[in-house]
């Protein structure tokens, strides 16, 4: 069975800082790594994924992700925050092996501090 | 604009009343899923459908029942609303049953159960 945990389900941050969001996955067999943004009242969009090949990943809006196997992380960064990224994200993992489903994380919620 | 269309966007049913979410899509996808999404518990699968004419349960069934209508459309039905399943609603589709694709979410079904 897989599990995602984010740890911070609040994270703040000033206008131009860098943004840190993490998430650890836990995998028996080589994992499918994703995140999701929700805006406010809206449905998840994704920003980026992880399947093979390189393990830093870029996005939309400027985000990337570097998988980590050794950490079994896959932290999601941005340089510098800009007050449209306040929203919720999602960290998801599915498997190598085409299990349909993917799990998600409980979600952090960014704001961003003017 | 081509994508996942969720209907309706909001319900207030009374205890004991029935209902059917309805979830359509128009990318020619095969694989079908009904989330759930409470605060600090992320999102939970309650079914999904791998192709057409299959469907299984997820992480969360109970009270919940499903029809894979076509390839287009999947619907979800609550037999008998209880408060306890007062959530949002969202219905997301792939390309295929392996996850590498990534899915594509509508914007959600807002459901009160009073």
């Amino acid at each position: 069975a897989q599990s995602v945990t984010q740890l911070g389900s609040h994270v703040s941050v000033s206008e131009g800082a860098l943004v840190l969001l993490r998430c650890n996955y836990s995998s028996s067999v080589p994992p499918y790594l994703f995140w999701y943004v929700q805006y406010p009242n809206q449905g998840l969009q994704l920003l980026l994924k992880y399947t093979t090949g390189a393990t830093l990943v870029k996005g939309i809006n400027g985000f990337e992700a570097e998988f980590k196997k050794s950490e079994t992380s896959f932290h999601l960064t941005k340089p510098s925050a800009h007050m449209s990224d306040a929203a919720e994200y999602f960290c998801a993992v599915s498997d190598y092996f085409g299990n349909e489903k993917l799990t998600f994380g409980t979600g952090t919620r960014l704001t961003i501090i003017p | 604009n081509a994508g996942v269309t969720q209907t309706p966007k909001f319900q207030v049913l009374k205890t004991g009343q029935s209902m059917t979410l309805q979830c359509a899509q128009d990318m020619n996808h095969n694989s079908m899923y009904w989330y759930r999404q409470d605060p600090g518990m992320g999102l939970r699968l309650i079914y999904y459908s791998a192709s057409e004419g299959t469907t299984d349960k997820g992480e969360v069934p109970n009270g919940y029942n499903v029809s894979r209508l076509n390839k287009r459309e999947f619907s979800l039905r609550l037999e008998s609303a209880a408060p306890s399943q007062t959530s949002v609603y969202f219905c997301a589709s792939s390309a295929d049953r392996r996850a590498n694709y990534g899915y594509t979410f509508g914007s959600g079904t807002r459901l009160t159960v009073v």
